[in-house]
């Protein structure tokens, strides 16, 4: 079973609002990935999270805010977001941790989170 | 640096025909992996393929099949007999052993329409 699973599929948000996004796995990987992807365009990297430490943050504004409560759940919060982050927001995990050269596993994706910001 | 370039921006074609999409990558290092990936207008990135740059015996599942190949630093994606099932935007990319955090470097992703 390779199913990364994440909730909600679309969420419509002012930019005052505070919201969460859900990804979860039960495959027993150990690295967890937040994509962004604008239209016509590839997925975009923000964090990845390994053994439940976060190991990446692309320079991802602090209005985006992981969280990995345990190995199968990683949240992104978000608060007071623009318009412009208005996107489909990917999951992934992959079966093991990340860590200096170790980082060629295969990425499951999940279905993605269409999120629109007025 | 390593970049991934997918040139086709759009193919269209029409049912059973035969389709390649193509994929140029750029790395120094000597061991790096290929993805390929399918998105379905759904949104979720479906994965299709890993290759090994130590690998480059091709790979045939169904009606796919990858070709690899070093000296032109391509891992090219054939579709045989397209379907109507197979309209998606393909994405090659690239993870390098020497980077950090598993990152792959996707390519800008083709766009392909089967059409009855």
């Amino acid at each position: 079973d390779t199913e990364v699973t994440q909730t909600p599929k679309h969420l419509v948000m002012g930019m005052t609002n505070k919201k969460s996004l859900k990804c979860e796995q039960h495959m027993g990987h150990r690295a967890m990935y937040w994509y962004k992807q604008k239209a016509k365009k590839p997925p975009e990297l923000m964090f990845v999270y390994s053994y439940e430490k976060l190991s990446i943050n692309e320079s991802v504004p602090s209005r985006f805010s992981p969280e990995c409560p345990n190995s199968s759940l990683l949240n992104l919060h978000l608060h007071a977001l623009q318009p412009e982050d208005s996107a489909l927001y990917l999951c992934a995990s992959s079966p093991y941790g990340v860590a200096g050269g170790e980082g060629t596993d295969t990425q499951y994706f999940g279905p993605g989170t269409r999120l629109t910001v007025l | 640096a390593q970049k991934v370039t997918q040139a086709q921006t759009e193919i269209s074609v029409v049912e059973k025909e035969d389709v390649t999409l193509d994929c140029v990558y750029e790395t120094r290092d000597t061991t790096y992996y290929l993805f390929w990936y399918k998105q379905p207008p759904s949104g979720e990135l479906v994965f299709l393929i890993r290759r090994n740059s130590f690998d480059e015996q091709n790979e045939i599942s169904g009606r796919y099949s990858w070709n690899f190949q070093k000296s032109t630093s391509s891992f090219n994606f054939t579709i045989t007999a397209s379907q109507v099932v197979d309209s998606a935007v393909y994405f090659c990319a690239l993870s390098e052993a020497g980077n950090q955090g598993g990152k792959l470097i996707f390519g800008q992703g083709t766009e392909l329409s089967v059409k009855p």
